[in-house]
């Protein structure tokens, strides 16, 4: 099974802080993707990655960068933290493979408090 | 472009009743089009997934989707609910690797 692993379930961050989310995943998928989680907005994109060193820009990436150093690991980086980033974030990976057919594999989450 | 629109965001059912979730989508390709389901606390699991072969697809735990091109539908449906059911499920299409989602439908099972 394809296992995507998010570094803290949970997190409470001050405002102006630099927060750091950390995503490693063991299938050897090209594609990372970062989302938001928030009530009554489904899931909304905030960067993808479809390669090392490579990264696009989703529908929200106001306030967000990413760091894909190595295949396995994709970074989302809070630059200073705001409230209005408190929220559920999710990662998730896919292969290249079969052009979009294939699911994408999700981590458990990490709920982030912006204080 | 590509978008989900799911009817009903609160789906309550009893035990064994039928449970029924409407996912709607536009598309100017052919879409690939796939369920979700979150349990609280949990990140989204794959219940199915619709890649232009069989119009009927079935996923886990007992879920049955259809897909209706000319309705432009993929509705989600479960003969019998059981407590285990109750959760958030998210429709959502493919596009270009990225999914886009619909806004989810959380439901409740009533004993």
């Amino acid at each position: 099974d394809v296992k995507v692993t998010q570094s803290s379930r949970y997190l409470v961050k001050r405002t102006g802080e630099k927060v750091f989310l950390e995503c490693v995943q063991d299938m050897d998928h090209e594609n990372m993707f970062w989302y938001r989680q928030d009530p009554g907005l489904g899931l909304r994109l905030i960067y993808f990655s479809y390669d090392v060193k490579m990264k696009e820009k989703g529908d929200i990436p106001e306030g967000y960068s990413v760091s894909r150093e190595k295949k396995e690991r994709f970074s989302l980086i809070l630059e200073s933290a705001s409230t209005n980033q408190t929220s559920m974030y999710l990662c998730a990976s896919s292969t290249l493979e079969d052009a979009g057919r294939q699911p994408q594999h999700f981590g458990d989450g990490t709920r982030l408090s912006i204080l | 472009a590509q978008s989900v629109t799911q009817l009903g965001s609160h789906v309550s059912v009893s035990e064994g009743a039928l449970v029924l979730l409407r996912c709607n989508y536009s598309s100017s390709v052919p879409p690939y089009l796939f369920w979700y389901v979150q349990y609280p606390n949990q990140g989204l699991q794959l219940l199915l997934k619709y890649t232009s072969a069989a119009t009927l697809v079935k996923g886990i735990n007992g879920f049955e989707a259809e897909f209706k091109k000319s309705e432009t539908s993929f509705h989600l449906t479960k003969p019998s609910a059981h407590m285990s059911d109750a959760a958030e499920y998210f429709c959502a299409v493919s596009v270009d690797y990225k999914l886009s989602f619909g806004a989810g439908t959380t439901v409740t099972v009533r004993a």
